[in-house]
């Protein structure tokens, strides 16, 4: 089984920096197509990042070049640094995974159950 | 970007009825359309991939269907667990892009 267990999240200025975390078991984070996914509270989820099979990144224009999506592959974990943090990145994020790309055409079948990160003064 | 409109934003059925939620790209995406399931603080599950195809261990009274740009997801024989948010996400392009979301109410 294919699990994931998000981490990393906490109450921060705006303005500071936070990194998430996403341990993977059952997949390799290398070769995995892998997402965050961010709820903000009471509202819809939002896309915000993907690192895919082949070490591509790519970022919702709210957050490019504010976050950086990267993977230790020997650790197994996914990271999502996030700088110049705003109240607006206010959200639980979740880590979720296409466990077979070509399968489920990128459809994110395995998540985690997320990590709430909180922008505030 | 892919636009996904999602209607309605809410909905009420009984038990044994049936849903019909829908989601409009602003381009056609290949059946690149995915169905979640959110229930309160939990994390989204899959119910639906590429428009049509039920994940494993979904119910069958899940379905998905499409027409061009037009996604549809039925429920059929309503039960009370089936309370809960539903969102479309279409994968057919970076950004990826979710719609609004169907709170349920059984």
């Amino acid at each position: 089984d294919v699990q994931l267990v998000e981490s990393g999240g906490a109450l921060v200025q705006p303005g500071r920096s936070l990194r998430l975390s996403c341990e993977a078991s059952g997949l390799a984070v290398g070769r995995g197509y892998l997402n965050w996914v961010r709820q903000a509270p009471g509202k819809g989820l939002q896309w915000v990042s993907l690192s895919d099979e082949d070490g591509r990144m790519k970022y919702a224009d709210s957050v490019k070049g504010r976050f950086t999506i990267s993977r230790h592959n020997s650790k197994n974990v996914l990271y999502l640094e996030m700088n110049s943090l705003t109240t607006e990145d206010t959200a639980v994020y979740f880590c979720a995974a296409s466990t077979s790309a070509t399968k489920y055409n990128y459809a994110m079948d395995v998540w985690g159950r997320g990590t709430t990160v909180t922008v505030s003064s | 970007d892919i636009q996904v409109t999602q209607s309605p934003s809410s909905l009420s059925a009984s038990v044994g009825g049936r849903a019909t939620i829908t989601c409009r790209t602003s381009q056609r995406i290949s059946s690149f359309l995915n169905w979640y399931q959110q229930k309160p603080g939990q994390a989204p599950k899959l119910l639906i991939y590429t428009a049509t195809y039920l994940y494993s261990g979904i119910p069958s009274r899940f379905s998905g269907s499409e027409s061009g740009t037009e996604f549809t997801l039925t429920i059929n024989s309503l039960q009370p667990e089936d309370s809960a948010t539903y969102y479309c996400q279409q994968s057919y392009a970076s950004p990826s892009t979710f719609g609004q979301g169907t709170r349920l109410e059984i």
